[in-house]
């Protein structure tokens, strides 16, 4: 089956430092691509998406280009903040699947 | 906040009880899947139902069922638990059922069994 894979973590970087978290997927085709973020004790939270090869997903500093070529969703922000510390999960899904293909997840500690 | 709710947040119970997750969609979602999180499988598909009807079973064991209501709400029950059942249990809900529609996650249950 389809399989997302992350970096392992953790990472760890100093305050304001460049942060790229790796991701690739096996899906065939063009699935939709997702980055997920968990803060300590909560949820799943939807950071970014991308629906179409070259697609570029953005939100609160992270970006993330969808390259087919490569098949790769990789994470990125020029300046991370101590705030920024939490878990990042890629995810994957076909237009005719129902579920959310997950990576192991990397863990950013972001440090002052 | 994604706009799915989930209750309880946290429950704490014995090998071989029985336990009812609630969750409810975001207004107007159709779709309302099931996820657990545990740290050695990660983040798992459980189940799909799209506007009261099961659409889609993934790693779901028979000892756990669940259903969506005429409101939308869904719950999962979990029977003769185990101590590998153990986990973090997210509901997610999407205006549709395909795989395009972005599914928004609510805050999960945390599940411990003693």
């Amino acid at each position: 089956g389809n399989s997302v894979t992350q970096m392992e973590g953790p990472v760890t970087l100093s305050e304001e430092a460049f942060l790229t978290i790796n991701c690739t997927y096996t899906a065939t085709g063009y699935p939709s691509l997702f980055w997920y973020v968990q803060y300590p004790g909560e949820g799943l939270q939807l950071l970014l998406k991308a629906t179409k090869a070259d697609d570029k997903g953005s939100n609160k500093g992270f970006e993330a280009t969808y390259r087919k070529e490569t098949t790769s969703f990789h994470l990125e922000k020029g300046s991370v903040q101590v705030s920024d510390s939490a878990v990042y999960f890629c995810a994957e899904i076909m237009d005719s699947s129902y579920k959310l293909i997950f990576g192991s997840g990397t863990r950013l500690l972001v440090r002052p | 906040d994604s706009g799915v709710t989930q209750t309880p947040k946290h429950l704490i119970t014995a090998t071989g009880q029985r336990v009812t997750l609630r969750c409810s969609p975001r207004s107007g979602d159709l779709s309302v899947y099931w996820y657990q999180q545990s740290l050695d499988q990660g983040l798992q598909f459980l189940i799909q139902y799209y506007n009261g009807e099961e659409r889609a079973k993934g790693n779901i064991l028979e000892r756990f069922s669940a259903q969506q209501f005429p409101d939308l709400h869904s719950e999962l029950n979990l029977s003769s638990l185990e101590l590998g059942d153990s986990a973090l249990y997210f509901c997610a809900s999407s205006v549709g059922w395909r795989g395009t529609d972005t599914q928004y996650f609510g805050p999960g249950t945390r599940l411990t069994v003693l």
